[in-house]
């Protein structure tokens, strides 16, 4: 199993451009995340999904749309590009058993914008 | 919402020696408390957690406890080794599915 995969691992964006970041994970899990980590923040969730075609917003949901059309992957999109949302991006999976919500989570997406 | 802070920032020890981070949350309704570890470039690797219904949880070296009452929570790492050096971090799971997380410790193991 490859776990949770992300694409692309760099990008590198000019304000006002957009991009889609994509994460797969090939566990089965219902729950999906996108964090972002900035130094000294920790990490802050954007958006999750806790099935196929489901979403909500997390902390910082502003300026990032999501969207879960297949149950193995979630797509982070930005529309409009903002030098602050320079950052590194995971994705997480995770299923819900007995009341463990064991989180894996991929290898990071380090994106600067210009 | 959830809040969750935790100390200290950095930490050093001396190899062999243990190590303890603490995490407080504001949330009485979290109901599940997991640590990771992070090191360089890669995504946060899960190394323990804990629920609400249980006070402690080890795992060879690294044992959790959780006050519910204090809402709080501690990472316990016994003989520390320098493979330990990492960033840890720990997080608090609250209502509908979201994750909050501390801003981690820097922790460095001095051979």
């Amino acid at each position: 199993n490859a776990g949770v995969t992300q694409t692309p691992k760099f990008r590198v964006l000019k304000t006002g451009q957009s991009m889609t970041l994509l994460c797969a994970q090939d566990m089965n899990h219902e729950y999906m995340y996108w964090y972002r980590q900035d130094p000294g923040m920790g990490l802050r969730l954007i958006h999750y999904s806790v099935g196929e075609g489901t979403t909500a917003k997390g902390e910082v949901p502003d300026g990032y749309n999501v969207s879960r059309l297949k149950k193995q992957n979630f797509l982070l999109g930005l529309e409009s590009a903002a030098p602050s949302q320079t950052s590194v991006y995971f994705c997480a999976s995770s299923y819900a058993s007995g009341g463990a919500y064991e989180q894996y989570f991929g290898p990071g997406t380090r994106l600067t914008v210009t | 919402g959830e809040n969750v802070e935790q100390h200290p920032s950095t930490l050093s020890v001396q190899e062999g020696d243990s190590a303890v981070i603490k995490c407080t949350y504001s949330d009485s309704a979290s109901n599940y408390f997991p640590w990771y570890k992070q090191e360089l470039g890669k995504g946060p690797q899960l190394i323990i957690d804990i629920r609400s219904n249980v006070g402690e949880k080890k795992d060879q070296r690294i044992a959790v406890t959780l006050n519910k009452t204090a809402k709080h929570f501690s990472l316990h790492i016994t003989e520390t080794q320098p493979e330990d050096s990492a960033v840890y971090f720990c997080a608090a799971r609250g209502t509908g599915n979201q994750f909050y997380f501390g801003t981690g410790t820097s922790l460095t193991v001095i051979p």
